[in-house]
């Protein structure tokens, strides 16, 4: 069966500070791979999603990049935190016509 | 790119009643479209979906409706329990090669017992 790990579950991080965010899958192949952002209360916000190795297509212009360096590896990054990058980070995959099933989150605070 | 809308954004309903969700979405090629429950601090978890082939899908007291031609969707949960109590989010996903998965913003139901 197909599962999903993110981690850390938790992160506090100073402004201007570098973000790392890691997520694999394992027991699929060739899945399409997404970055969503929760602010608090509000709904999901796409940020980044993969087709395959290299391929990321941005949703929205950010200080944020993602990459995907395995077919089962997807990194969110960024060089320099700012306060409203806080949130609640889903990684998730799926196939093309399916639904997706999410990690189990990242819940960031900018201090 | 698909655009999909929610309402209402707040939902409180006693425990017994029905509740109802409503979305529209924008892209007339989105063919699938999952509805997902996410209870505080946790992540979302799918509770049905519908294909744009099917009309209407039921599971025990959820149930999906779809109308192609206005574009748009609706959950409804009967007899709800304080359990059913969370954020509920709909999303449209389109035919093209790349799968992208769009969410309407959230739907908080409150089941008061």
């Amino acid at each position: 069966s197909q599962t999903i790990h993110q981690w850390p579950a938790t992160l506090v991080q100073p402004v201007g500070s570098p973000l790392s965010l890691e997520c694999t899958v394992e027991g699929t192949s060739n899945p399409n791979l997404y970055w969503y952002r929760q602010a608090a209360g509000r709904g999901l916000q796409l940020l980044f999603y993969s087709v395959g190795i290299g391929q990321i297509s941005s949703e929205v212009p950010q200080n944020l990049s993602a990459s995907r360096p395995q077919d089962r590896q997807f990194i969110l990054s960024s060089k320099k935190l700012l306060l409203s990058d806080s949130g609640f980070y889903l990684c998730a995959w799926s196939y093309r016509n399916t639904e997706a099933f999410f990690g189990q989150g990242t819940r960031l605070t900018v201090v | 790119g698909e655009n999909v809308e929610q309402h209402p954004s707040t939902l409180s309903v006693q425990e017994g009643d029905s509740a109802v969700i409503k979305c529209t979405y924008s892209d007339s090629a989105s063919n699938y479209f999952p509805w997902y429950k996410q209870e505080l601090g946790k992540r979302p978890q799918l509770i049905i979906d519908i294909r744009s082939n099917v009309g209407e899908k039921k599971d025990q007291r959820i149930a999906v409706t779809l109308n192609k031609t206005a574009k748009h969707f609706s959950l409804h949960i009967t007899e709800t329990q304080p359990e059913d109590s969370a954020v509920y989010f709909c999303a449209a996903k389109g035919a093209d090669s790349w799968g992208k998965l769009q969410f309407g913003a959230g739907t908080q139901v409150v089941v008061t017992p």
